[in-house]
Order: structure tokens, then sequence, then C-alpha cells
């Protein structure tokens, strides 16, 4: 298995409150993807890191931030959390870009109230 | 992904074999992944097909067609274990848009 955690594996965390999420890998990799996963729609990316502080948006970026200060680690901050982030959240690490084979962490499941 | 279509549920009775369908936009189209994906856990890659054919990998295949924009998963000699969500990822632009999955739900 690919070497790829997430901390916090669960959150229950109120509305307006910043919360942060990390992907922490020891492979190596240069790209790393944070999804979110919510019944009904898949898993949707929200940000991606092509390289320390080279970061770029996904499809559902809106109210999330994220950082890439050294490889082996990607951070996902929601700045102010709302009802709607409430949802299952997967990091992923790919070798040699997005066309190639991605390894997805544990996830962690956050619940806002 | 609203661009990858793929039916929502599928039930087979164990020893069978599954075709799950998918079909996605070929527009910056460069290849197409298969995931299997048991309830509560992470996805795990299963296939990458990026040119037009069958591939083979034990009880699983992959087959593409990019004139078409679709693939299809094909599930052999099914067991108990393989019930689980199959997600269909499109590689375009250098990002994966994933199809909401297709739950496979496998019976004695």
């Amino acid at each position: 298995d690919a070497g790829i955690t997430q901390s916090p594996r669960h959150k229950v965390t109120e509305t307006g409150t910043p919360v942060t999420l990390r992907c922490h890998q020891t492979e190596n990799h240069r790209y790393m993807y944070w999804y979110r996963q919510d019944p009904g729609h898949g898993l949707r990316l929200i940000h991606y890191s092509y390289g320390v502080k080279d970061t770029d948006k996904g499809e559902v970026s809106d109210g999330y931030s994220v950082s890439r200060s050294k490889t082996e680690d990607f951070l996902l901050t929601l700045e102010s959390a709302t009802s709607s982030q409430t949802s299952v959240y997967f990091c992923a690490i790919a070798g040699t870009g997005s066309s190639y084979e991605q390894y997805f962490g544990p996830g962690t499941r956050l619940t806002v109230t | 992904g609203q661009n990858i279509d793929q039916p929502t549920e599928m039930t087979a009775t164990e020893g069978a074999i599954v075709q799950i369908n998918c079909t996605y936009q070929t527009s910056g189209f460069n290849g197409l992944f298969w995931y299997q994906q048991h309830a509560g856990e992470a996805p795990t890659f299963l296939s990458y097909n990026v040119l037009d054919g069958l591939e083979e990998k034990g009880r699983f295949s992959s087959f593409l067609s990019r004139s078409k924009g679709y693939s299809y998963l094909l599930l052999k000699e099914l067991q108990m274990k393989d019930s689980a969500s199959y997600l269909c990822a499109d590689d375009s632009w250098g990002k994966l848009q994933f199809g909401a999955g297709t739950q496979v739900v496998v019976t004695p």
C-alpha cells in the first residue's frame, strides 16, 4: 500500500469555525489531490498540487484553501465551515500527474453542525 | 461528475458475469480509470485504459472505445467480496473527473 495517511480521521465541528485537514505521504510523489465524496456525486476534486508551493483549483474549490510547504504534506483548510461541507474527504497522490494511478488515503469524515 | 455517466446499481449472483458501462465526454481525453470502493473505505485502483480495446487482469477486464466515448468494466466469476461501488473516471486536461459510481450487489 502507498504510504499515505490523513488526520484527523473523524471530526465534528460547528458552523463558522476553521478546520484544517492534513494529508501526509512517504512516497515522495509530486502530485497530491483533495477530493470530497457525497452520495450521488461521486468524488469531486477540490484542489490539487503539482509540487511544493504549486497548487490549483478543482471543480468545487469555493470555501476551501490549500497549502503545500513540503513534498510530504498537503493541507486542506475550510476557512469558515458550513453544513454543506459535511462530507468524506479523501487525499490522493500520484507519481507522474493524473495520467497515472492515483493512490487514495483512508479518508476523513467531517461533520459540520 | 456531470460528464461521466454510469448506472447507479447492478445486482448479480455469485459466479455470474456483470458488465458496468461508462460514457464520458471526449474533449481533452487522455485515458479512463476504473476504481473499486468498498463501503467505508478508500477507492483502490483497478485499471487504466489509454488505447482502444480490451485489457484483461484476472477476473476483471476493462474496455475502451475512444471514438465512442465509451468504456466498460467486466467482472467475471463474481464473488461475494466483489460487492462494492465501481467508479469510472476520465483523465481530461490533466485532472480526473469521476462518475457517481455503480453499486454492484452480489447475491448468493
